[in-house]
């Protein structure tokens, strides 16, 4: 089954609001989870990652929240722009040291303006 | 800035045929990763491995085999290619587990079967 999900395949966000992003875990051993970027035609590329030793990150207008008893994290962006356009990516992994990075089927979010 | 180089960027293969997916990085890390990238489906883990020497199943890894003959090359190949494979493959470096967390990922093959 899939590991790591993200149920909502697209979102429109209108300019200035806020994109909120979900994703979804199956295995309690992960203790990494991070966000990735992905332009058309580009390789995915880091916005935010965590350990789970926090329930909170933020960084600029992004914010990553993680809810462990709920196998649950989210990202979240404020004041989205026309730029945000793109699909995020979703990964989990580093059970116990391990390399593996699992990631989710990827949210198109469009910001429109 | 961490570099990951993939080659060829395009690649038309028939049914049957040997294909071979190289990647190349400078970054040093020790952890390499092949995914690919399929609509619906987003990234999904073929072959990692830890380094030199060392290769590992992912989570789809059936009609595929890696090889990591050096810290900074790992190949991806296709024995008898078929036309399910037919996607954009996507190497990546980093040290998930470790201290840098990050995965650097190259620009991608984009591989059709005929």
């Amino acid at each position: 089954g899939q590991q790591v999900k993200q149920s909502s395949p697209s979102l429109t966000v209108q300019e200035g609001g806020i994109s909120i992003l979900n994703c979804d875990y199956e295995n309690d051993m992960f203790d990494y989870f991070a966000w990735y970027k992905k332009y058309p035609d580009n390789s995915p590329t880091l916005l935010i990652s965590v350990r789970s030793n926090v329930d909170k990150r933020e960084d600029g207008r992004l914010t990553v929240f993680l809810n462990k008893s709920g196998k649950h994290f989210s990202l979240h962006i404020t004041a989205s722009q026309p730029e945000d356009t793109a699909v995020y990516l979703c990964a989990a992994g580093g059970q116990g040291g391990s390399a593996k990075l699992i990631f989710g089927e990827g949210t198109k979010l469009t910001v429109s303006s | 800035e961490a570099a990951v180089t993939q080659s060829p960027r395009n690649k038309v293969a028939v049914t049957g045929g040997k294909v071979t997916l190289s990647c190349n990085q400078t970054n040093n890390h020790n952890n390499m990763y092949w995914y690919r990238q399929d609509t619906g489906h987003g990234l999904r883990l073929i072959h990692y491995s830890y380094g030199a020497g060392s290769t590992e199943k992912g989570d789809i890894p059936d009609g595929y085999k890696a090889s990591r003959p050096s810290q900074e090359n790992f190949s991806l190949i296709l024995e008898l290619a078929t036309p399910s494979q037919t996607s954009v493959y996507f190497c990546a470096s980093g040290d998930v587990g470790g201290d840098a967390e990050t995965l650097y990922f190259g620009s991608g093959t984009r591989l059709t079967v005929l």
